[in-house]
């Protein structure tokens, strides 16, 4: 079936540095989308990209879907403490009964030290 | 409510054992979604419902795995003969409509351990 690969698994980072994650997929989707998740919580939507090459930004993440349709980036800038958690990337195939069936990277783990 | 409100919060039952977890959407989402996230991993797509019925079952793993939607609103995920490989978050979540896919609102989960 099919996979996302997320990349890097973790990273470590200074507060106020800027960060850059990416996914990749074996197939194509026409939607790519990024979820934060802290620990205990369920994932929350971040940004939501619905077109191939499309960047958009919200507040200090840009993420950009992939001309190919099979890949997308999402960087942070400037972190900050609370930026702290697990990024997962998605994909999706809107149409007929695909909506909400989201294939998900196996997420990437962000810690910030003050 | 104000959010996806999922119960119970943690689950601990013996292989063998029937389980049932339940979802309550945000009030006016019709479209809900069941997922299943295990230790270091993304969430699994289970099931997806419109409305009251399943327009997506694909994602549950064997018959064991059954959910329902009654009147449209709360879904119960159903597990019957549990074995110690179902231990994992349940994650629902719900979305407005089917308009815009991936806008999905999760719930906290329900952590489910299978001794």
């Amino acid at each position: 079936g099919q996979q996302l690969n997320q990349s890097p698994q973790s990273m470590f980072i200074q507060e106020g540095e800027d960060v850059s994650m990416n996914c990749t997929s074996s197939s194509i989707f026409n939607t790519w989308l990024w979820y934060k998740q802290d620990p205990g919580e369920g994932p929350v939507l971040l940004i939501a990209l619905y077109k191939a090459g499309e960047l958009t930004s919200n507040g200090r993440l840009t993420a950009q879907f992939g001309i190919t349709r099979k890949d997308s980036f999402l960087n942070i800038s400037a972190s900050i403490p609370s930026d702290v958690g697990i990024y997962f990337c998605a994909g999706a195939n809107a149409g007929g009964t695909s909506y909400g069936k989201l294939t998900f990277g196996q997420g990437t783990i962000l810690t910030v030290h003050p | 409510g104000a959010g996806v409100s999922q119960t119970p919060s943690n689950k601990v039952t013996e292989k063998g054992k029937y389980v049932e977890l339940r979802c309550d959407p945000i009030s006016g989402h019709t479209a809900l979604y069941w997922y299943r996230q295990s230790l270091g991993q993304g969430p699994e797509f289970l099931i997806y419902f419109q409305g009251t019925g399943a327009a997506d079952d694909s994602g549950l793993p064997n018959d064991r795995f059954f959910a329902v939607r009654p009147e449209g609103s709360v879904s119960t995920l159903k597990i019957q003969r549990t074995e110690r490989g179902d231990s994992a978050v349940y994650l629902c979540a719900s979305s407005l409509t089917v308009g815009q896919s991936g806008e999905l609102f999760f719930g906290e989960g329900s952590r489910l351990t299978v001794l």
